[in-house]
């Protein structure tokens, strides 16, 4: 299995909902990230996670709460999104963090609206 | 400071012919990896290429080819025969460190279009 899955690959919400977006791998990567990309704009790395624990948090607002439960599951959990938040959001893996860095694999993302 | 130059925001060319991306970046490490990915209409980042700050060779890959020149600090790409398929947002990208703690830093991104 050499993908990385995200769940759902739409998402509406509204500026009061809870919501969760997921991701998986199983290429036995130790390295999973969240990026946020804005219509004509690069990815943005908000959070890095390097085996299991949280190793880079962009200064990312607490509305975004990342959570790796097992080396292969990543999930970033939404409360209280602006209408600015819409955004594609991305995960990606990579074999792991030092001695890199290595190339990341990166799933089909998330479109997210906030209403 | 690392930073990435995509000069080029978008490119439209005609099925079969060449074309050439442009990548110039900046760090002061001497050890440094670059990257390409393509990005498609659907969104997914894919993966083209890893090259260290120490290896030098051109790459061929199919009808992709890359050219690192240090001394120009550029690592430019090129489509062979362009085909419809190739229509995407190219992103050139730069990490410097090994510990991992410093993320890739993107180009702005360079949108090809290849008419039929």
């Amino acid at each position: 299995d050499t993908e990385v899955t995200q769940t759902p690959k739409h998402l509406v919400m509204g500026m009061t909902n809870k919501k969760s977006l997921k991701c998986e791998q199983h290429m036995g990567h130790r390295a999973m990230y969240w990026y946020k990309q804005k219509a004509k704009k690069p990815p943005e790395l908000m959070f890095v996670y390097s085996y299991e624990k949280l190793s880079i948090n962009e200064s990312v607002p607490s509305r975004f709460s990342p959570e790796c439960p097992n080396s292969s599951l990543l999930n970033l959990h939404l409360h209280a999104l602006q209408p600015e938040d819409s955004a594609l959001y991305l995960c990606a893996s990579s074999f792991r963090l030092a001695g890199g860095p290595y190339e990341q694999f990166f799933g089909p993302g998330t479109r997210l609206t906030v209403l | 400071a690392q930073k990435v130059t995509q000069a080029q925001t978008e490119i439209s060319v005609v099925e079969k012919e060449d074309v050439t991306l442009d990548c110039v970046y900046e760090t002061r490490d001497t050890t440094y990896y670059l990257f390409w990915y393509k990005q498609p209409p659907s969104g997914e980042l894919v993966f083209l290429i890893r090259r260290n700050s120490f290896d030098e060779q051109n790459e061929i890959s199919g009808r992709y080819s890359w050219n690192f020149q240090k001394s120009t600090s550029s690592f430019n790409f090129t489509i062979t025969a362009s085909q419809v398929v190739d229509s995407a947002v190219y992103f050139c990208a730069l990490s410097d460190d090994k510990s991992g703690n410093t993320p890739l830093v993107f180009g702005k991104g360079t949108r090809l279009s290849v008419i039929a």
